[in-house]
C-alpha cells in the first residue's frame, strides 16, 4: 500500500522559511518521482516542481525558482519541500504527491503553512 | 508555459444527470492529460490519464476524451458522491500546471 505521510501544520513569519517532509512507503523512491503542489485557502492547484530520487534530478515551476528546493533522502525514504522568503500569498496547503510520468496517483495528507506576523 | 482553460468555472446538476466539463489547452499536447476529483479537505484523486485511460478502482461512469488542445471529462450519471471539484492537469512540457477547477453542485 502507498502511502505518503508529511509533517505537521506550521506558522511562520514573514521573510523566514519552512520546511516540510514527506515520508513516502514502498518502492515510491526506487521507481517514481516526488511532486510538490499547493493549494491556497479557497483556491485551485498549482504545481511547485518534482524531484526524481533515483537521479536526483529537480525541476521548479518558474515561478517558484530561486526560493525553492526539493530535496530527497533515499536512506529514509523522505523528501523535503523548502521554500524561503514566505510572504501572506504562501499560505496554503503544501501537498507531495507520487507520480508517474503521465499523471499522479497518490497524495499526502497535506500540510498547512501559515504566514503570518 | 502551457495554460489549461476549464470551462464551466461551476455547475449546477440533479443526481443521475450526464455531466461534461471541458480543458482546453493553450497549445497542443497530444494526449498527455489527467483528471483529477477533490473534495473538501481532502487531496485530489486521480481519474482519467492518458485523456482517457481510467484510473483503477475508479467507476466507469467516468471517462474522458480528447487530444490537441480539447478535452471532455463525462460523468454519465450523477451519483451523489461525485459533487466535488474537478481538475485538469498536462503531462507535455515542463511546467505541468493544472486548469483552475469546475466545481459541481447538486441542482
Amino acid at each position: 500500500q502507498v502511502q505518503l505521510v508529511q509533517s505537521g501544520a506550521e506558522v511562520k513569519k514573514p521573510g523566514s522559511s519552512v520546511r516540510v517532509s514527506c515520508e513516502a512507503s514502498g518502492d515510491t523512491f526506487r521507481s517514481y518521482t516526488i511532486t510538490w503542489v499547493r493549494q491556497a485557502p479557497g483556491q485551485g492547484l498549482e504545481y511547485m516542481g518534482r524531484i526524481i530520487p533515483i537521479i536526483d534530478a529537480t525541476n521548479y515551476a518558474p515561478k517558484f525558482q530561486g526560493r525553492l528546493t526539493i530535496t530527497a533522502d533515499e536512506s529514509t525514504n523522505t523528501a523535503y519541500m523548502d521554500l524561503s522568503g514566505l510572504g501572506s500569498e504562501d499560505t496554503a496547503v503544501y501537498y507531495c504527491a507520487r507520480s508517474r510520468p503521465t499523471a499522479i496517483d497518490h497524495w499526502g495528507q497535506g500540510t498547512l503553512v501559515t504566514v503570518s506576523s | 508555459a502551457i495554460q489549461l482553460t476549464q470551462s464551466p468555472s461551476s455547475l449546477s446538476a440533479s443526481l443521475g444527470a450526464r455531466v461534461t466539463i471541458t480543458c482546453r489547452a493553450s497549445q497542443g499536447i497530444s494526449g498527455f492529460l489527467a483528471w483529477y476529483q477533490q473534495k473538501p479537505g481532502s487531496p485530489p484523486k486521480l481519474l482519467i490519464y492518458d485523456a482517457s485511460k481510467l484510473e483503477a478502482g475508479v467507476p466507469s461512469r467516468f471517462s474522458g476524451s480528447g487530444s490537441g488542445t480539447d478535452f471532455t471529462l463525462t460523468i454519465s450519471s450523477l451519483q451523489p458522491e461525485d459533487f466535488a471539484t474537478y481538475y485538469c492537469q498536462h503531462f507535455h512540457s515542463y511546467p505541468y500546471t493544472f486548469g483552475q477547477g469546475t466545481k459541481l453542485e447538486i441542482k
